[in-house]
């Protein structure tokens, strides 16, 4: 079975500096997405960035990149100069599109706070 | 924003007392997903469907069932509500095509 691991239930960093948070998930899947799921303090998931296992190149949206190691079974996720409203809980997750069932599988998140 | 509603957003409720939370999306999506949050277990699946009618389980369906008979709803019923059940419940809907999620706003359910 497919399992999504998180590692670091908290981090926290300096306002403008970078952090980078990770994500470990164990599949025999060779095709699978990956995702970074932003949880802000008003409860909303929101998507930030997905990663197609066939494709080497990394993902980016704006301050936000990802670091995809498929050998290494690693998905961590680099924010760049870091905002206040950054703060969030960021839960990374899974999804086999072979699999048939359109299920997905989440990490138990990481809290980052912010420090101005 | 991709349309999806859940209703109620907040609900306190009594131990053994029956509860339907609704999901209802505008998207016209194949998928949809009920999940709750616990704090230290992150999102965990407790039903899912395909298609109107067509449903399955998810990791921690024990307690609960669903419904779906329009394309627009999913409803998730808690039969006999217990003090475990406390918690954040998200419903989510993905396309067939679709690769990632969206996520509702939460209701927030209360056991007492």
């Amino acid at each position: 079975a497919q399992t999504v691991t998180q590692s670091q239930p908290e981090m926290s960093v300096q306002e403008a500096e970078t952090v980078t948070l990770s994500c470990t998930y164990d599949t025999s899947e060779s095709d699978y997405y990956l995702f970074w799921y932003k949880q802000p303090p008003s409860r909303q998931m929101i998507l930030v960035i997905r990663q197609e296992a066939y494709k080497q190149q990394n993902a980016t949206e704006n301050r936000f990149s990802v670091n995809f190691q498929k050998a290494a079974k690693s998905f961590s996720l680099k924010i760049s100069d870091s905002q206040l409203g950054d703060a969030a809980m960021y839960f990374c997750a899974y999804r086999n599109p072979t699999s048939g069932t359109y299920k997905y599988i989440f990490g138990t998140g990481t809290r980052l706070k912010v420090l101005a | 924003d991709a349309g999806i509603t859940q209703s109620p957003r907040h609900k306190v409720t009594e131990t053994g007392t029956p509860v339907t939370l609704r999901c209802h999306q505008t998207e016209n999506h194949r998928y949809m997903y009920w999940y709750r949050q616990d704090p230290g277990h992150g999102l965990r699946l407790i039903h899912y469907s395909y298609g109107v009618k067509d449903t399955d389980k998810g990791e921690v369906s024990d307690g609960y069932s669903v419904s779906r008979s329009k394309t627009e709803d999913f409803l998730l019923t808690l039969e006999s509500a217990t003090s475990s059940q406390t918690s954040v419940y998200f419903c989510a809907i993905a396309g067939t095509s679709g690769y990632e999620q969206y996520f509702g706003p939460g209701t927030r359910l209360t056991v007492t």
